[in-house]
């Protein structure tokens, strides 16, 4: 059975950083895109940034473009979202999801609280 | 970047009774790659129907996927009380992905 698992939110100051990771199971991370999406309370979902198999391929969100990372490890069957210079904005619950071009399985998300 | 706009905002319904919701793309989906999604309050989002017209795995055959182009429908044929929800369309026709801004169909 397939699960992804989020850690890493909490709450930071604006300007600071945060490093969110998902622990994937159940199938082979190395054969799939693997994406963020947020929400942000009370609003409907963003996708944040995506990356292909072997990582050669990333992309983002014009609203996160040069703040944030999206890597993985493939052999720690891990995906991750190093995210700097955060903003009140980017509060939000940040979840990992298997990309097939549509987003079939979900993490439960990982709540990220930006506020002074 | 392909705008989704879904509508109604909100679906006032009884249990038992049909739901249509609307999904309509500013520019052509390729391939009719649009997905449907159910969010409960408090859970993630889960795969209800993808390409359109197909279900995914697990999914009643109460909700069916239709349309082509710029227009979508999905339909519960029959509310059931666990049906009660935001939903919300997606499409990988083109990047970035972007998703409508939901609807929410909620108990008459």
């Amino acid at each position: 059975e397939v699960h992804l698992v989020e850690s890493g939110g909490g709450l930071v100051p604006p300007g600071g950083s945060l490093s969110l990771s998902c622990a994937a199971s159940g199938f082979s991370l190395s054969n799939f895109w693997m994406t963020w999406i947020r929400q942000a309370p009370g609003k409907g979902l963003e996708w944040v940034a995506n990356m292909n198999q072997d990582g050669s391929e990333r992309y983002y969100a014009d609203s996160v473009k040069g703040r944030f990372t999206i890597s993985r490890d493939n052999a720690k069957n891990s995906v991750f979202l190093q995210m700097n210079s955060l903003r009140v904005e980017d509060t939000a619950v940040y979840y990992c999801a298997r990309h097939s071009g549509n987003f079939d399985y979900w993490g439960q998300g990982t709540s990220v609280s930006v506020s002074s | 970047e392909i705008v989704l706009t879904q509508s109604p905002g909100t679906l006032s319904l009884s249990p038992g009774e049909r739901a249509t919701l609307s999904c309509r793309a500013s520019q052509s989906v390729g391939g009719s790659f649009l997905a449907w999604y159910q969010q409960k309050s408090g859970q993630a989002p889960r795969l209800l129907i993808y390409s359109a017209s197909s279900r995914a795995t697990g999914i009643p055959d109460r909700f069916s996927g239709s349309g082509s182009g710029t227009d979508f429908t999905l339909t519960i044929s029959r509310l059931e009380p666990e049906d009660f929800a935001v939903y919300y369309c997606q499409q990988y026709g083109g990047s970035p992905r972007t998703f409508g801004q939901g609807t929410k169909v909620e108990i008459k």
